[in-house]
């Protein structure tokens, strides 16, 4: 029973490029949440996916934008990067639309770096 | 806007030492989870919290959840090396999981 999935491991960007995340949720999972932690900081939460549509939202800009695909997998884009945005991308994964209420599956990451 | 304060940021303590981490919320929350993320990992469920005043027990993890539901607290039980790491909450608000900003668990030397 695989667990949560994230690719890549790594990334390094520059100023301004687009970035892809994928997340393969554990199995029987159907909602997909997408977090930033930046070092030393908690989780934010960007956004979560159920049935293929964006349920909820947390205060990001944008830029962020995200996709579920049919088998529940799911990715998140960045557009034109910042400085900023360097940070550890967190996917965790829940059964149910209310995902809140269950507890959260982390994928072990994709570590972002914005040169 | 909703928020969950967690004090102390950092918990320096010596091994066999207790530790406790608080968790206040700016709302009445439905429940509350906790999570620990090891150094360089990820976060890892530990416990849920719905009722009004419970407390529950995981080993020498001890979770409490206040009676008006807006805070919470873990105490860890003489600590050993291996509970190192940052500790969450996270309470759960219209649906919304919003986290605090943790508690580094730090044995010293």
């Amino acid at each position: 029973d695989a667990g949560v999935t994230q690719s890549p491991t790594h990334l390094i960007k520059t100023r301004g490029q687009q970035v892809t995340l994928r997340c393969s949720p554990k199995s029987g999972h159907d909602t997909v949440s997408w977090y930033q932690q930046a070092l030393g900081q908690g989780p934010q939460f960007i956004f979560q996916y159920y049935e293929e549509e964006e349920r909820q939202r947390g205060n990001f800009p944008d830029r962020f934008s995200g996709h579920q695909f049919p088998n529940y997998s799911s990715e998140l884009n960045v557009n034109a990067l910042l400085l900023g945005d360097s940070a550890l991308y967190l996917c965790a994964t829940a059964r149910g639309p209310a995902n809140s209420n269950e507890k959260l599956f982390f994928g072990s990451g994709t570590q972002l770096s914005v040169l | 806007g909703q928020q969950v304060m967690q004090i102390p940021q950092y918990q320096h303590v010596q091994e066999g030492e207790d530790f406790t981490t608080y968790c206040n919320s700016s709302t009445t929350l439905s429940n509350i989870q906790w999570y620990k993320q090891r150094p360089g990992g990820h976060p890892v469920f530990l416990i849920q919290l719905v009722k009004s005043g419970e407390v529950k027990k995981q080993k020498r993890l001890t979770f409490q959840f206040g009676e008006a539901k807006k805070n919470s607290s873990l105490h860890i039980t003489a600590t050993q090396t291996t509970d190192v790491g940052t500790y969450f909450c996270a309470g759960n608000s219209n649906y919304q999981l919003i986290w605090g900003a943790g508690t580094k668990l730090i044995i010293k030397p």
